[in-house]
């Protein structure tokens, strides 16, 4: 099974300032087909998942672009240019290069100073 | 837009078989190349992909949960749905579905596995 971490697992940010998150695979997920599979979801409280990125970078439709993913091979980032007040909540990176098999990582809380 | 609507029991007894039904709508289960999956969230706690089908019926589940659970598709209903059997608290969670891809997600349901 691929193991996903993700660092910090808690990230205090003051509104209007950068955030940033990693996720960490314990192998490569880079598919035969070529395509890395890693997406971004982010939970708000007493909400379900909500898909942010997918593909490494790839904004999901509706998603602000102050939200930004990076990474290749097994290391990964999601990067908040400017937290906004809704952006509260906990992010999860997800592998589904294994597909139809997924794992996800922790969770990441990102709360307001 | 797709939606996807999970409804069933809120609570379960011990040991007895949970089970769930996921309806999509705003999209045909059968027309796409895509999985179908659930996935459960204990309160407090991180998501875990229970499995997947195709609406041909292929199934994959969580080696961790797969001798306990059953994934199966009603395509002229436009449904999948889960089974968990042998149930404890352990299994008392929010139960989403979503497609297989994690584009489109439902609202989640909370079943408590409570006497």
């Amino acid at each position: 099974d691929i193991v996903m971490t993700q660092t910090p697992l808690s990230s205090p940010v003051t509104l209007g300032q950068p955030a940033s998150i990693s996720c960490r695979s314990s192998q490569s997920l880079v598919h035969s087909d070529g395509n890395t599979y890693l997406s971004w979801l982010q939970q708000r409280p007493g909400q379900p998942p909500r898909l942010l990125i997918y593909k490494i970078s790839n904004r999901f439709s509706g998603v602000p672009d102050r939200f930004s993913g990076s990474g290749a091979g097994t290391d990964f980032t999601l990067k908040i240019s400017r937290v906004e007040a809704e952006d509260v909540g906990v992010y999860y990176c997800t592998q589904a290069t294994q597909f139809p098999f997924y794992t996800f990582g922790q969770g990441t809380k990102l709360e307001i100073k | 837009q797709l939606q996807l609507q999970e409804s069933g029991p809120g609570l379960v007894k011990p040991s007895e078989t949970l089970s769930l039904t996921c309806t999509v709508s705003g999209g045909s289960i059968s027309s796409s190349s895509y999985y179908w999956g659930w996935i459960r969230q204990p309160p407090g706690k991180g998501l875990e992909w229970i499995g997947s089908i195709y609406y041909s019926g292929s199934t994959y589940y969580n080696p961790s949960l797969k001798s306990r659970v059953t994934i199966s598709v009603d395509t002229s209903k436009n449904q999948f749905s889960l089974k968990l059997s042998s149930v404890t608290a352990a299994d008392t969670a929010v139960y989403y579905c979503a497609r297989g891809d994690q584009f489109y997600w439902g609202q989640g349901t909370l079943v408590t596995v409570s006497s």
